[in-house]
């Protein structure tokens, strides 16, 4: 079965600094990996996602992630932290291949991230 | 605009009650699905389906049912609320082809109290 586990269930970072969210993943067939991020009082936005090809991903809002499959994770970056970064943010694996009707996505627990200003 | 649409925004309930937490989504998407969200669980996966007409169970099913007669709506039945079932309610939709390319859209969420 298909699993995600992240690093750190909060993490705090002062503005203008590096932004690291960790994530491992756990999948028996060749994963699909995504981020997204939940603004407070507000859904899940899709932030970026690996499915085949280049292992390195961009997002939206600068966010970046890339697929190591050596290691099994896809961690979440971004060189610069903003204010409007803070969030909670999620990874998730969709184990199934397109077309087989039923792929499901399973979340992480979240990472809460706090910018310092 | 189009995306997903939940309804209501927050609820209380009283134990033993039974309520149904809409969903609708007028992007033509096959697939819709409802999590719950706890705090340090994540989300977790109650039923989705792939099409009208189908339903399936995912991780946490107990105590709710699910309905699909149109492409666009997907309630959610609480059929006897427990406390156990306070917790924020996603609903999610995704186009059935290719979906793990398209990632979900999600509604914002039914906050949910049973006293």
């Amino acid at each position: 079965a298909q699993s995600v586990t992240q690093l750190g269930s909060h993490v705090s970072v002062s503005e203008g600094a590096l932004v690291l969210l960790r994530c491992n993943y756990s999948s028996s067939v060749p994963p699909y990996l995504f981020w997204y991020v939940q603004y407070p009082n507000q859904g899940l936005q899709l932030l970026l996602k690996y499915t085949t090809g280049a292992t390195l991903v961009k997002g939206i809002n600068g966010f970046e992630a890339e697929f190591k499959k050596s290691e099994t994770s896809f961690h979440l970056t971004k060189p610069s932290a903003h204010m409007s970064d803070a969030a909670e943010y999620f990874c998730a694996v969709s184990e199934n291949p397109p077309g087989f009707g039923n792929e499901k996505l399973t979340f992480g627990t979240g990472t809460r991230l706090t910018i310092i200003p | 605009n189009a995306g997903v649409t939940q309804t209501p925004k927050f609820q209380v309930l009283k134990t033993g009650q039974s309520m149904t937490l809409q969903c609708a989504q007028d992007m033509n998407h096959e697939y819709m699905s409802w999590y719950r969200q706890d705090p340090g669980m994540g989300l977790r996966l109650i039923h989705y389906s792939v099409g009208a007409g189908i339903t399936d169970q995912g991780e946490v099913p107990n105590g709710y049912n699910v309905s699909r007669s149109t492409t666009e709506d997907f309630p959610l039945r609480l059929l006897s609320a427990a406390p156990s079932q306070t917790s924020v309610y996603f609903c999610a939709s995704t186009q059935s082809a290719n979906r793990g390319l398209y990632g979900y859209t999600f509604g914002s969420g039914t906050r949910l109290t049973v006293v």
